[in-house]
């Protein structure tokens, strides 16, 4: 196992698209986290699973956004009708459930035109 | 919820010199403290955490303290190097498991 990945590295699409990422955890963390990051700003959460159950999700997640996680293992990020305003780096990460320590992937960069 | 505040936003150093970066908490139910490097274009990087029933840990040249009391934690780093140049982040967890994190400290450190 080599860490998350997250795929694709970086998306470029016109206002009014919808995107979609996907994020690949570490096989044995039951607990994965999405996150938002903008430029030069630290990273804000945007919502966790524990397996396959969506547990929290930030006021930040408007409906446009959506996550899933159908069999607890990967995860996808869906921004419905984007707007230049989505544009950041969207990171993944996971954990064990009780262990603290995340560990991210190396993000999806965002850009929305 | 939680709030984290980091500080300086940044940070020059010359090689051979330390660096300190500072942090408070505002939710006194946070236990749990991590540090994070971010070099460009990558995602954040663990370096270092602490636990609240822990007043300070170090490994080689970087080294945190947390006080509790006081609701701050510090970042220390020991005969900085240029490949130490990156952005730091802090964070705490408070009653669920969900970081926040401060705005971050760009360090960098000139040869």
């Amino acid at each position: 196992d080599t860490g998350v990945s997250q795929d694709p590295r970086h998306k470029i699409t016109k206002r009014g698209q919808n995107v979609t990422f996907r994020c690949d955890p570490i096989s044995e963390h039951n607990r994965l986290y999405w996150y938002r990051q903008t430029l030069g700003q630290g990273p804000e959460f945007l919502t966790y699973f524990q397996n396959e159950a969506q547990l929290e999700k930030s006021r930040l997640l408007s409906d446009r956004f959506s996550a899933e996680r159908p069999k607890g293992s990967f995860s996808t990020l869906e921004i419905q009708r984007t707007e230049q305003g989505d544009s950041a780096m969207y990171l993944c990460a996971s954990s064990f459930e009780g262990n603290y320590g995340y560990t991210f992937g190396s993000g999806t960069r965002l850009t929305v035109v | 919820g939680e709030n984290v505040e980091q500080h300086p936003s940044t940070l020059s150093v010359q090689e051979g010199d330390s660096a300190v970066i500072k942090c408070t908490y505002s939710d006194s139910a946070s236990n749990y403290f991590p540090w994070y490097k971010q070099e460009l274009g990558k995602g954040p990087q663990l370096i270092i955490d602490i636990r609240s029933n822990v007043g300070e840990k170090k490994d080689q040249r970087i080294a945190v303290t947390l006080n509790k009391t006081a609701k701050h934690f510090s970042l220390h780093i020991t005969e900085t190097q240029p490949e130490d140049s990156a952005v730091y982040f802090c964070a705490a967890i408070g009653g669920f498991q969900k970081l926040v994190f401060g705005t971050g400290t760009r360090l960098l450190v000139s040869p």
